[in-house]
């Protein structure tokens, strides 16, 4: 059973350019989450997910960031027009029932991103 | 007030030793907590949780005090394997869901 796939592992982009983050949730999971790590700093919530739903966004910037989890294919975060302070580990989890019956979440490896 | 709070560490133990973590959270309304691991450049992975009337797994015992907000994770014999940021969890009633709030973690290196 695979478990939660995100890709790319890395990816640099310039200023100004938009990067675009890939999570597959473990097979039978219908719940994302985002979270976001700088360097030293601990995770922070983004955003959650059900399939065509977005639960909770209290987390996003309110620019420039969006999230996606559709029918069919994986969830995505998409970042426009991205700055230096965007240079983190974004983290992908998901569960197979919301936070509240369970603190378990399974993470994936994540997505480094760095701007130049 | 940050919402979780860690003592960053690091703390470097030698093998065998017995070493303790605290967390404290800020929100009374806080439901559940646990514990996550994160190696270094990996992703966290769930410990343990922690109960009210504390819990042990193995060599690592879990202890929740609500009417001080704090939590403690309890390593004994610590292994070299041991070494890693350990992530106090806290999950609390947010915006429109249940949200997981992560404390920034304690370094943990086990010395041969």
């Amino acid at each position: 059973n695979a478990g939660v796939m995100q890709n790319p592992r890395h990816l640099v982009r310039r200023r100004g350019q938009e990067a675009r983050l890939r999570c597959s949730p473990m097979k039978g999971h219908s719940h994302v989450y985002w979270y976001r790590q700088l360097p030293e700093e601990g995770l922070k919530f983004m955003v959650y997910l059900q399939k065509e739903n977005i639960i909770d966004e209290s987390g996003m910037p309110k620019e420039r960031f969006s999230a996606e989890f559709p029918k069919e294919g994986p969830s995505i975060l998409r970042i426009q027009q991205v700055v230096r302070g965007d240079s983190a580990a974004y983290f992908c989890a998901s569960s197979p029932y919301g936070t509240q019956n369970t603190g378990e979440l399974f993470f994936g490896e994540g997505s480094r991103l760095t701007v130049l | 007030r940050k919402e979780v709070e860690q003592d960053p560490g690091p703390f470097n133990v030698p093998e065998g030793a017995t070493v303790a973590f605290n967390c404290t959270y800020s929100n009374s309304a806080s439901q559940s907590f646990f514990w996550y691991r994160q190696d270094c450049r990996k992703e966290p992975k769930l410990l343990m949780s922690v109960y009210s009337s504390g819990n042990e797994d193995g060599r690592f015992t879990a202890q929740l005090n609500r009417a001080s907000q704090y939590i403690s994770l309890l390593i004994r014999d610590s292994k070299l394997s041991d070494s890693a940021t350990y992530l106090c969890v806290v999950i609390h009633s947010g915006a429109g869901s249940y949200q997981l709030t992560f404390g920034k973690g304690t370094k943990l290196s086990v010395i041969p």
